[in-house]
């Protein structure tokens, strides 16, 4: 069975400043790792994810996460946030085989300060 | 290309009624998920199907919660009868189960309130 931990239920930032997500797992078997966006009234969207090969991995909205299996860690960082940012974020782990059962996290939510 | 499409968007009823929520998914995904999002509780999977079948439904509450999925392009979840604490949004999921994707695509969610 897995189970995902994130840490931070809210996190709030000023404008154009760095943040880090905090995001742990554990797993008996090979996983699959993610982090989820939601926007107010909205339903989840995919960020990123980790399935294999770099363990550092990249959005297109300059978010990048590092996955870290000493630590069972999959940490979402961003250098520098704007405030269209501000969302609930979500980390979610998946076995990496046979069927195909996500859990999530509890969320963060993410507060950008102007 | 539609995504998820989930029915209805809100519903409101009384204590006792029957409640029937809808899922289209993406077509020519074969895994589907439905999640149930409460402030106090986060984001709970409830049950999901590979291929129409159920695979695992140890998150449904109780026996007055159960779902359908009779093809590959519908899925229904039912609250029989349904009570104050089932107010919730709930979101119907899909993917396509390989090895090299992974990724949940979600609607835009039911939003329930019982009275």
């Amino acid at each position: 069975a897995q189970s995902v931990t994130q840490l931070d239920s809210q996190v709030p930032v000023f404008e154009e400043a760095p943040v880090e997500l905090r995001c742990n797992y554990s797993s008996s078997v090979s996983v699959y790792l993610f982090w989820y966006v939601q926007y107010p009234n909205q339903g989840l969207q995919l960020l990123l994810k980790y399935l294999s090969g770099s363990t550092l991995v990249e959005s297109i909205n300059g978010f990048e996460a590092e996955f870290n299996k000493s630590q069972t860690s999959f940490h979402l960082r961003k250098p520098s946030v704007h405030i269209s940012d501000t969302a609930e974020y979500f980390c979610a782990v998946s076995g990496s085989s046979g069927t195909y059962k996500y859990i999530f996290g509890t969320g963060t939510r993410l507060k950008v300060l102007a | 290309d539609a995504g998820v499409i989930q029915s209805p968007r809100h519903e409101v009823t009384e204590m006792g009624q029957e409640v029937t929520l809808r899922c289209k998914p993406i077509s020519g995904h074969n895994s589907l998920f439905w999640y149930r999002q409460t402030m106090m509780r986060g984001l709970e999977l409830l049950i999901y199907f590979n291929n129409n079948v159920p695979i695992d439904d140890s998150g449904m509450p109780e026996d007055r919660f159960s779902a359908k999925m009779p093809n590959a392009s519908f899925s229904t979840l039912k609250i029989q009868p349904s009570e104050p604490r089932d107010s919730a949004v709930y979101f119907c999921a899909s993917s396509f189960g390989g090895p090299n994707t992974g990724e949940l695509f979600f609607g835009e969610g039911s939003r329930l309130t019982v009275l």
